[in-house]
């Protein structure tokens, strides 16, 4: 069974930084892109960023280019979001999701990232 | 950045009642293009990709059709399960977009 557990969510104050994980089981995590997408409380799903499997590829949201990184570890079988420069717009619930027949097929169930001083 | 719009925002329906959605994109992208459902506080659940497929295990009342800048959602019998948000998604391009949601809400 394919299992997305997000982590590393919470409060953190305007400026701040935030790193949030997702494990990853039931599947050959190797072998996956994998997204990050989010939603502010209240409102729709906005893609976030993309991740290649070998990591050779990567691709931001404008609105986090700069701010945000994205990596992976194969080995650990573990996506990551290093989050900084954080803003109030950046509230939202974060989930991870391996593209699985090209769209989003597997979803994790999401970590409440709330920034606010 | 491709636009993609969903009508309507929200509907009232009944159990039984066929229900379509619309989504246009501002661009054509081809087949390109992702259902999903959501229920509050829950994560989003792919319905169907390539415009038509339906993932495993999804219901067949659930399908999907059109192609290049319009496209369709149709639940054929809504069952009292499928009270949700709906969201559309092209995967034509990055940034991967999706449409604003269109809440099914029981009349």
């Amino acid at each position: 069974e394919v299992q997305l557990v997000e982590s590393g969510g919470g409060l953190v104050q305007p400026g701040g930084s935030l790193r949030l994980s997702c494990a990853a089981s039931g599947f050959t995590f190797s072998d996956y892109y994998m997204n990050w997408v989010r939603q502010a409380p209240g409102k729709g799903l906005e893609w976030v960023s993309y991740i290649s499997r070998a990591s050779s590829t990567i691709y931001y949201a404008d609105s986090v280019k700069g701010r945000f990184t994205i990596s992976r570890d194969n080995a650990q079988n573990s996506l990551y979001l290093q989050m900084n420069s954080l803003r109030a717009e950046d509230t939202a619930v974060y989930y991870c999701g391996v593209v699985v027949v090209a769209a989003i097929g597997y979803w994790g169930q999401g970590t409440l990232v709330t920034v606010s001083s | 950045a491709i636009r993609m719009t969903q009508s309507p925002s929200s509907l009232s329906a009944s159990t039984g009642d066929r229900v379509t959605i619309t989504c246009r994109a501002s661009q054509g992208i081809s087949n390109y293009l992702a259902w999903y459902q959501q229920k509050p506080g829950k994560a989003p659940k792919l319905l169907i990709y390539a415009t038509s497929t339906l993932q495993s295990g999804v219901p067949s009342r659930f399908s999907g059709s059109g192609s290049g800048t319009d496209f369709t959602l149709t639940i054929s019998y809504l069952q009292s399960e499928d009270f949700a948000t709906y969201y559309c998604q092209q995967y034509y391009d990055y940034p991967w977009t999706f449409g604003q949601g269109t809440r099914v809400e029981i009349k």
